[in-house]
């Protein structure tokens, strides 16, 4: 069946370090979205790439999604303790409309 | 606007009972998605109803078991509870479900021993 794989499962970084997260789907994405956990909370949307090759920032936050559709990142410049959490992936089959979350990476921000 | 509500927030259960939860969206957003989160799995789908009908269905045994009613509230069944139910299930809304995005509730952890 579809997946969407993410990476890297971990991450620690200095605060002041960039951070990037990677997902990657098996078939291709009408859609991407991309979420924040912070501990104890629960997923809150970030964001959404619909058009191939689409980059959108948010402050600190750049989003990318692939030309194929396939994959996308996120990475964030200058991280602060308030990126602490888990980001997710979400990508929507072009097949099947199902949403499919990638495993998350857990970022870690030493002060 | 009030957000996605889910009740009961926690839950303790004996393996072998029976489980139902229940999420109410967002006003007028019509569709619900059930996930199934654990620390091992991550961010599981389970089902997605829209206007009472389920559109999707992800890869869980026939435990698991949904519904969805006339004012858009949803809830989720489990039957026969095995250890490995124990995690955090999280219901979404949002208003059509294809392309927007999902609100998440604040979850039901659900503990089976």
């Amino acid at each position: 069946g579809q997946q969407v794989m993410q990476i890297p499962q971990y991450q620690h970084v200095q605060e002041g370090e960039d951070f990037t997260t990677y997902c990657n789907s098996s078939t291709t994405l009408s859609n991407i979205q991309w979420y924040k956990q912070r501990p104890g909370g629960h997923p809150v949307f970030l964001i959404q790439l619909v058009k191939s090759g689409e980059v959108k920032k948010q402050k600190r936050l750049t989003f990318q999604f692939g030309e194929a559709k396939k994959n996308s990142s996120l990475h964030i410049t200058a991280t602060q303790t308030t990126d602490v959490g888990t980001y997710f992936c979400a990508g929507r089959s072009s097949n099947t409309g199902k949403l499919i979350f990638g495993q998350g990476t857990t970022l870690q921000v030493k002060p | 606007k009030a957000g996605v509500t889910q009740t009961p927030r926690y839950l303790i259960k004996t393996r072998g009972q029976q489980v139902t939860l229940s999420c109410s969206p967002i006003s007028g957003h019509r569709s619900v998605s059930w996930y199934q989160q654990t620390p091992g799995q991550g961010l599981q789908f389970l089902f997605e109803y829209f206007s009472e009908t389920q559109r999707n269905k992800g890869n869980f045994p026939g435990r698991f078991s949904g519904r969805q009613f006339s004012n858009s509230r949803s809830e989720m069944n489990v039957s026969t509870l095995e250890l490995g139910d124990s995690a955090l299930y999280l219901c979404a809304s949002s208003r059509e479900g294809r392309v927007e995005t999902q609100y998440f509730g604040p979850g039901t952890r659900l503990l089976v021993l």
